[in-house]
């Protein structure tokens, strides 16, 4: 049983196109996790959900909204695809907030 | 702004050697210390975690914590092939849902 789950594990698209990623967890845990990865390996949070409700916000362009229809579930919704956003983005989740256990990534290459 | 700073390697072991791994924090309220390993093309996988000062010891791995001086460390006993990955050092506040990534180390254990 995969305990975070991401779709899709690759995604290429163009510069300009709208894409969303989703993330879902089986492990009974409260707080969501967006990351991104970098080309240099930096693992930079990006957003954190606990219960719904969105408790950590970085500093990303407003064109990166992620939504939390349940506890389960953390989609990243991403507008006006630009070259920079390619990385790796990885969903995580944790319960307390300590202890963080990360999905398999999805691989974005903007064109 | 917090920083955690390891020091990217690579750093080459030979096997069955000790391998040791270290971090330094620069917020003094930092709480909890995790290691957490990454293999090329893989999400990262939570290896331990330390809160007091002292060691810590899980089979082949010991993390340790120095409070006064701001560092944490990770010893691989016995070092193996399949060791080989990139360790990333993690810190986060007590009660604090974000954690504070290193670059990371890589680490190549020689057969």
């Amino acid at each position: 049983d995969t305990a975070v789950s991401q779709t899709p594990k690759y995604l290429v698209t163009q510069m300009g196109n709208d894409k969303s990623i989703k993330c879902e967890q089986n492990l009974g845990h409260d707080t969501m996790y967006w990351y991104k990865q970098d080309s240099k390996k930096f693992l930079k949070i990006m957003f954190s959900y606990n219960n719904k409700e969105l408790i950590i916000n970085e500093t990303v362009p407003n064109r990166f909204s992620p939504k939390s229809p349940d506890k389960a579930h953390l989609n990243l919704h991403i507008n006006s695809l630009e070259l920079g956003d390619s990385a790796v983005y990885f969903c995580a989740s944790a319960s307390g907030g300590y202890e963080q256990y990360f999905g398999p990534g999805t691989r974005l290459t903007v064109t | 702004q917090k920083e955690v700073e390891q020091n990217s390697g690579p750093l080459s072991v030979p096997e069955g050697a000790i391998a040791s791994l270290n971090c330094t924090y620069s917020d003094r309220g930092s709480q909890s210390f995790f290691w957490y390993r990454q293999y090329s093309g893989k999400s990262p996988e939570l290896i331990m975690f330390i809160y007091s000062n002292g060691d810590k010891e899980d089979g082949r791995f010991t993390a340790q914590l120095n409070k006064a001086s701001q560092y944490v460390s990770l010893l691989i006993r016995d070092s193996q092939p399949s060791d080989s990955a990139t360790y990333l050092c993690a810190v986060n506040d007590f009660g604090n849902e974000k954690l504070t990534f290193g670059t990371g180390t890589r680490l190549t254990i020689i057969p």
